[in-house]
């Protein structure tokens, strides 16, 4: 298996523009984790889903984020209208369960909004 | 409030042992110790996890005190591949526990010198 693949690996846009990130998870796996990560504030879990279904999105910091599984092997996250305090490296992950702990992780995006 | 607490950084010369500790005084009877590590760039890596006996994989080694306030990671025979910043996390092994539980701190830097 490739693992979890995230495009694009770089993204740079300006303030005010729709920015989508897009994770295809290991398949299998039940589990799709969007984590976002800054100097500032280290890793910070954004939503999670189990079977497509997102199960919680508390982290999700504005209404500006939106998160999308339309099927068990494809995720968006959106940022409508982006913002420069969004710039943030944006981890995908999946799981096979949550019980076991542990977690696959993509290789990120490093978002860039000027 | 954090549940682990970890050093900064460390540094370990390539070949020699690295062994990097963990203090979690707090942990419930039921709560796993989880270790994982990420490399500059790429997105962590799951490394080992355990609850009170020692564990040991590939990758490293893990050794929980008897009151399992406290633990280590041990890698072996350190090389300049092992630079990374390590996490050391725990959590309940459960299925219907929130995934907010793999809360990642600041880590430990590990730098291996030649």
């Amino acid at each position: 298996d490739a693992g979890v693949i995230q495009s694009p690996r770089h993204e740079v846009t300006e303030m005010g523009q729709e920015v989508t990130l897009r994770c295809k998870p290991i398949s299998g796996h039940d589990y799709l984790f969007w984590y976002r990560q800054t100097m500032m504030r280290g890793l910070e879990l954004l939503i999670y889903f189990n079977n497509n279904v997102p199960i919680d999105d508390s982290g999700m910091p504005e209404d500006r984020f939106s998160a999308k599984m339309p099927n068990a092997s494809f995720s968006t996250l959106k940022i409508q209208p982006s913002e420069p305090r969004d710039s943030a490296v944006y981890f995908c992950a999946s799981s096979l369960s949550l019980r076991t702990g542990r977690l696959f992780f993509g290789s990120g995006t490093q978002l860039s909004v000027l | 409030d954090a549940k682990t607490t970890q050093p900064p950084s460390m540094d370990c010369a390539e070949g020699r042992a690295a062994n990097l500790p963990c203090n979690h005084s707090t942990i419930s009877g039921n709560e796993y110790v989880y270790w994982y590590r990420q490399i500059h760039s790429q997105g962590p890596q799951y490394i080992i996890h355990g609850l009170k006996n020692n564990e040991t994989n590939e990758m490293a080694s893990l050794i929980i005190t008897e009151d399992r306030k406290s633990s280590t990671l041990i890698l072996p025979h350190a090389t300049l591949r092992d630079t990374a910043v390590y996490y050391c996390i725990v959590r309940v092994q459960t299925s219907s526990g929130s995934a907010r539980q793999l809360t990642f701190g600041s880590g430990t830097q590990l730098t291996v010198l030649p």
